[in-house]
């Protein structure tokens, strides 16, 4: 049983508009949360973190929110950019124990 | 300063076969993982090395994987003898610490392909 969910396997948005991708996780256990973001051929690289005591966190284009209640997060891409045409990963790990990945949404920016 | 690495990029083995993967994690990572991507599905984790020993291999799927870090460098998975079921993308990660306090890096993944 999964317990990272990412229920869309690709999406595709117009270059400078915003991209949001979805993650929802069963286990409430969970107080730390990251995405990763992968090109073909490459190991997958960490784009952005968020940890359970807030809910939202920024870093550039890039924004992460987390609903606890929800048991749901999204991370946010402004504005989207052909570059970051990827696989993004949603992650989660609680106590310091190890990744629990989600399968990953395939972005397609489009110019 | 060099990343991850992983040999070889591409495994074609039959079933029954061993093969053997490396990992070379970033120099001075004591921290080092294995997981394992089948069929464009989730990322697995498959185990943890805090420098040559497993702090946790709760992933590991049978004992037909085998995973070594002798000297707390490098490390190899084994599979041996490989199934159908083993195919796929075994990434490696490696972190100055634990996480998820320390960012862990991933290799290229090593693409194995069982037939």
């Amino acid at each position: 049983d999964q317990q990272v969910k990412q229920n869309s396997p690709s999406l595709s948005v117009q270059e400078g508009r915003i991209s949001i991708l979805n993650c929802d996780y069963t286990n409430s256990m969970f107080d730390y949360f990251l995405w990763y973001k992968k090109y073909p051929a490459e190991g997958p690289t960490f784009l952005i973190s968020i940890s359970s005591i807030k809910d939202k966190n920024e870093d550039g284009r890039f924004t992460v929110f987390l609903n606890k209640s929800a048991k749901h997060l999204s991370l946010h891409i402004v504005p989207s950019q052909p570059g970051d045409s990827a696989v993004y990963f949603c992650a989660a790990s609680w106590y310091g124990q190890n990744f629990v990945f989600g399968p990953g949404t395939r972005l397609s920016v489009l110019p | 300063e060099a990343g991850v690495t992983q040999f070889p990029s591409h495994s074609v083995i039959e079933k029954g076969q061993t093969v053997t993967l490396r990992c070379d994690p970033i120099s001075g990572h004591d921290n080092l993982y294995w997981y394992r991507r089948v069929m464009g599905k989730e990322i697995k984790f498959l185990l943890h090395f805090v420098k040559e020993s497993k702090q946790d291999e709760s992933g590991m799927p049978n004992n037909r994987f085998l995973a070594e870090r002798t000297g707390g460098t490098y490390s190899t998975l084994k599979v041996q003898p490989a199934e159908l079921e083993d195919s796929g993308v075994y990434f490696c990660a490696s972190s100055l610490g634990p996480s998820p306090s320390y960012e862990q890096y991933f290799g290229p993944g090593t693409r194995l392909t069982v037939t």
